[in-house]
């Protein structure tokens, strides 16, 4: 199976600052998900944008989509403490695909 | 409340003793998934069910069965555990593939 790719593998920002983390695949794909895991808990769903559209927005979470370029990008803006957590991508289609490795944000109050 | 029950939580085992680990969701969801979280090497998918009696083998399915004989449980079998199976395990199920999956909490298996 494929998997989506995260980058980077870590990122260190302070509270009140954006953050921005990326996805790239090298299937075609239905949609794109997005999770979220604080450390040794399940993943949590945070958004799903489809193959047809380009941007998607839900509270402070920003996520759009590139299928030319096969890329994805979330950002999340004004960042709290609380949203210390790894972030996954996963490339949705037909084809059997996974979780990366995902990006550890650490917002440091 | 829509969840994704996984028993046990912790596990302590030793080599060769077969172990199950249930999963059961409460959201009429087609699709089941296993997976194993190791450091450094992310989340990686052990089987998953398409539906009922429908399952298929992920990335890393060697040294586990699994099987779906009702739509709401999709258990984990270890038939005979060794140290490298130790992990942390998540289900996850979603109404059908690819959408959006739910995950449960997690079991921290560890096989001495």
């Amino acid at each position: 199976s494929q998997q989506g790719e995260e980058d980077p593998q870590a990122l260190s920002i302070q509270e009140g600052e954006n953050a921005t983390m990326n996805c790239s695949y090298k299937t075609s794909i239905n949609n794109l998900q997005w999770y979220r895991q604080n450390s040794g808990r399940g993943l949590v769903h945070l958004i799903l944008i489809r193959s047809n559209e380009r941007e998607k927005h839900s509270g402070r979470l920003r996520v759009t989509l590139d299928t030319s370029k096969k890329s994805s990008s979330l950002l999340i803006t004004a960042s709290r403490a609380a949203d210390t957590a790894s972030y996954f991508c996963r490339p949705g289609s037909n084809y059997k695909l996974t979780f990366g490795k995902g990006t550890l944000l650490t917002v440091n109050p | 409340e829509a969840q994704v029950t996984q028993n046990p939580r912790y596990l302590i085992t030793v080599t060769g003793k077969k172990l199950t680990v249930t999963c059961s969701q409460n959201m009429n969801h087609e699709y089941m998934s296993w997976y194993r979280q190791d450091p450094g090497l992310g989340l990686r998918q052990i089987y998953y069910s398409m539906n009922v009696e429908v399952t298929d083998k992920g990335d890393v399915p060697e040294g586990y069965k699994v099987s779906r004989k009702e739509k709401r449980n999709f258990p984990l079998i270890l038939e005979s555990p060794s140290p490298n199976q130790t992990s942390l395990y998540f289900c996850a199920s979603s109404l059908r593939d690819p959408y959006e999956q739910y995950f449960g909490p997690g079991t921290r298996l560890t096989v001495t």
